[in-house]
């Protein structure tokens, strides 16, 4: 079974630093990895998408990274702002059988960037 | 529409009632999921519809829960009998089903929040 682990749990950092999150998965055999937020009270926020295939994905500020493996992700989010504050999810499909459909999320980390 | 819509946006119940939460999906998307987050834990797939096929209940934590979706569009999530541990954010998305599978982002709704007194 695929197990997602986000590591921190919080970070507090100050406007205008660079920082990097963290993802490690269990299983290799992903279809592909996605990043989402999540804002307090609002739904869920899709950053960032990587294909199996792929090694990175740059949207602005933020560049996600694929080391399949080793069971990786990153999120690097540049010159952070106090509106980058809220929760970070990481998220993965099966390659392939029953249920690679669904997504298997990490339970998150909670960014606090402070003006 | 202009994205996945929910509600309510809050729910109270006591322990004992049931309950129904709603969704409305993207307008053109065939798939759709329901996800549940409680609190302290990360979000846990419960049931999937795609089109007219049958759908993957193997989610659902118990037979106290169940889903449909009408017509391909609404669907509506039951929990009958709530218990406290029911309590959470239970989330709903839906993504457009291709041929080219890497465009099958979810996009998810705001959520109904549930708590069971």
């Amino acid at each position: 079974k695929q197990e997602v682990t986000q590591i921190p749990a919080a970070l507090s950092v100050p406007e205008g630093e660079n920082l990097v999150l963290n993802c490690s998965f269990t299983d290799s055999a992903i279809y592909n990895l996605q990043w989402f937020r999540q804002d307090p009270g609002k739904g869920l926020t899709s950053l960032l998408l990587i294909q199996s295939s792929q090694r990175e994905q740059t949207s602005g500020r933020l560049n996600a990274s694929l080391d399949k493996s080793s069971g990786r992700s990153t999120l690097y989010i540049a010159a952070s702002q106090p509106g980058d504050s809220a929760t970070y999810l990481c998220a993965l499909r099966a390659d392939s059988g029953a249920g690679s459909y669904q997504l298997t999320f990490g339970k998150g980390t909670k960014l606090s960037v402070i003006p | 529409g202009a994205g996945v819509s929910q509600s309510p946006s809050n729910k109270v119940t006591e322990k004992g009632k049931d309950v129904e939460l709603r969704c409305d999906p993207i307008s053109g998307h065939t798939a759709l999921y329901w996800y549940r987050q409680s609190l302290g834990q990360g979000l846990e797939f419960l049931i999937y519809f795609q089109g007219n096929s049958a759908p993957d209940k193997s989610g659902l934590p118990s037979d106290r829960f169940s889903a449909e979706r009408t017509g391909g569009s609404v669907s509506t999530l039951t929990i009958q009998r709530t218990q406290q541990e029911d309590s959470a954010v239970y989330l709903c998305a839906s993504s457009r089903k291709s041929g080219r599978s890497s465009q099958e982002t979810q996009y998810f709704g705001p959520g109904t929040r549930l708590l069971v007194l």
